[in-house]
């Protein structure tokens, strides 16, 4: 079974903050997804990393896929309010089955 | 309008009552899935499917029955309710990489 370990589970910081999250697998995925989750809404995909190595930026959020393919990480710039909300890490197989890390819950202070 | 819907948004049903979700997607994509999300789980696979007629289980698929007669729409139905099933469910539809989710169900079985 391929396992996707997030952390931290918990954040909370000011706003102006820098964070990173992170997401560990003992197994190679072909590909990385990040999502991003408001309360009472399905998750929306941020970003998909496929080559290891490869950096990925959106705005002020860096994402990097790990060189082995195994572990990717979620980088943010200034954290802002509207930044708050769970972040979902999750791994492609086939068919366009995902296996999801238990998510980050981020809570950004004004 | 174009996107995935689902129905009911919330439902309250008893122990041992069958019950169904509705999932709607207008994208005409090949693939849809049920996942159920709970605290300390994240989101976790029930089934999916590859196209009209086509399904099969995912990590969690016991006590539930899925149907793919139409490819835009992938009910999900709970046989006989139990507490256990008390989760919020998110139907998915995707063209094999990029994942769209619906708004999700919560259901409460007492």
């Amino acid at each position: 079974t391929q396992l996707l370990e997030q952390s931290p589970q918990f954040l909370s910081i000011q706003e102006g903050e820098n964070l990173t999250v992170y997401c560990n697998s003992s197994s190679v995925f072909s590909s990385l997804q990040w999502y991003r989750q408001e309360p009472g809404e399905g998750p929306v995909l941020l970003v998909t990393v496929v080559t290891g190595g490869e950096v990925k930026k959106l705005k002020r959020l860096t994402f990097q896929f790990g060189d082995a393919r195994k572990d990717s990480s979620l980088h943010i710039t200034a954290a802002q309010p509207g930044d708050t909300g769970l972040y979902l890490c999750a791994g492609l197989r086939s068919y366009g089955k995902l296996t999801f890390g238990q998510g980050t819950i981020l809570t950004v202070h004004p | 309008d174009a996107g995935i819907t689902q129905s009911p948004r919330y439902k309250i049903t008893e122990t041992g009552r069958q019950v169904t979700l509705m999932c709607h997607q207008t994208w005409s994509h090949s693939y849809m899935f049920w996942y159920r999300q709970d605290l300390g789980h994240g989101l976790r696979l029930i089934y999916y499917s590859a196209a009209a007629d086509i399904t099969d289980k995912g990590e969690v698929p016991d006590g539930y029955v899925v149907s793919r007669s139409k490819t835009e729409n992938f009910p999900l139905t709970l046989e006989s309710a139990t507490r256990s099933q008390t989760s919020v469910y998110f139907c998915a539809s995707s063209g094999g990489t990029d994942a769209f989710f619906g708004q999700g169900t919560r259901l409460t079985v007492v």
